[in-house]
């Protein structure tokens, strides 16, 4: 079965620094997005994005953070400084023109110390 | 607004017994699709089932079942026979066709089954 696969599953990086989340979509899907979950709470929309551009994106999507679409396989979400309270899991998402394919990625676990 | 009410935050059972997970759910939306999603300790989305607004037959897989009602907004989650390795943190999640194509989710339930 296709799968949304997420790397790195775990990233340490320190406060301030810029850190890159990686994703690579199902093949055929076209549209992208990004969730966050702090520990212990609930999944949040950070974005989303179709056709090379952002479609829709939440409060949480401050000017700290961009997403790209490098090349036809990769979706990526920079967090340009990173703060303490950026620690969360991080789930990319992909569908295709439906909602029945809608598939999520095992998440990638940033913790800022 | 498009909203998912997990009123249960923590339930504790004994293996064997069933045990029920409520879902109640708010959109504007005329179509719309509803997920349950399992997520164990180590963190990662376990897709459990999808339910689209037109479609209000229950649906069993197993030891697991779902009552979706239209008329109550709800799409609650029975487990039977619950096992210890059932014990995660289960999601219930909104998303509609209609008013954007973001998930909007429920608050979670943490099962913790007890052998």
């Amino acid at each position: 079965e296709p799968e949304v696969t997420q790397t790195p599953s775990h990233q340490v990086t320190q406060m301030g620094q810029e850190v890159i989340l990686r994703c690579v979509p199902i093949s055929n899907h076209l549209y992208f997005y990004w969730y966050r979950q702090i520990l212990g709470q609930k999944v949040e929309f950070l974005v989303s994005f179709y056709n090379n551009e952002i479609s829709e994106k939440s409060e949480i999507f401050d000017d700290q953070f961009s997403v790209e679409r490098p090349d036809g396989s990769n979706f990526t979400l920079k967090i340009r400084s990173t703060k303490l309270e950026d620690s969360a899991m991080y789930f990319c998402a992909s569908r295709g023109t439906g909602f029945g394919g809608y598939t999520f990625g095992s998440g990638t676990r940033l913790t800022v110390v | 607004a498009q909203k998912v009410t997990q009123a249960q935050t923590e339930i504790s059972v004994v293996e064997k017994e069933d045990v029920t997970l409520d879902c109640v759910y708010e959109t504007r939306d005329t179509t719309y699709y509803l997920f349950w999603y399992k997520q164990p300790p180590s963190g990662e989305l376990v897709f459990l089932i999808r339910r689209n607004s037109f479609d209000e037959q229950n649906e069993i897989s197993g030891r697991y079942s779902w009552n979706f009602q239209k008329s109550t907004s709800s799409f609650n989650f029975t487990i039977t026979a619950s096992q210890v390795v059932d014990s995660a943190v289960y999601f219930c999640a909104l998303t509609g066709g209609n008013t954007g194509n973001q998930f909007y989710f429920g608050t979670g339930t943490s099962l913790t089954v007890i052998p």
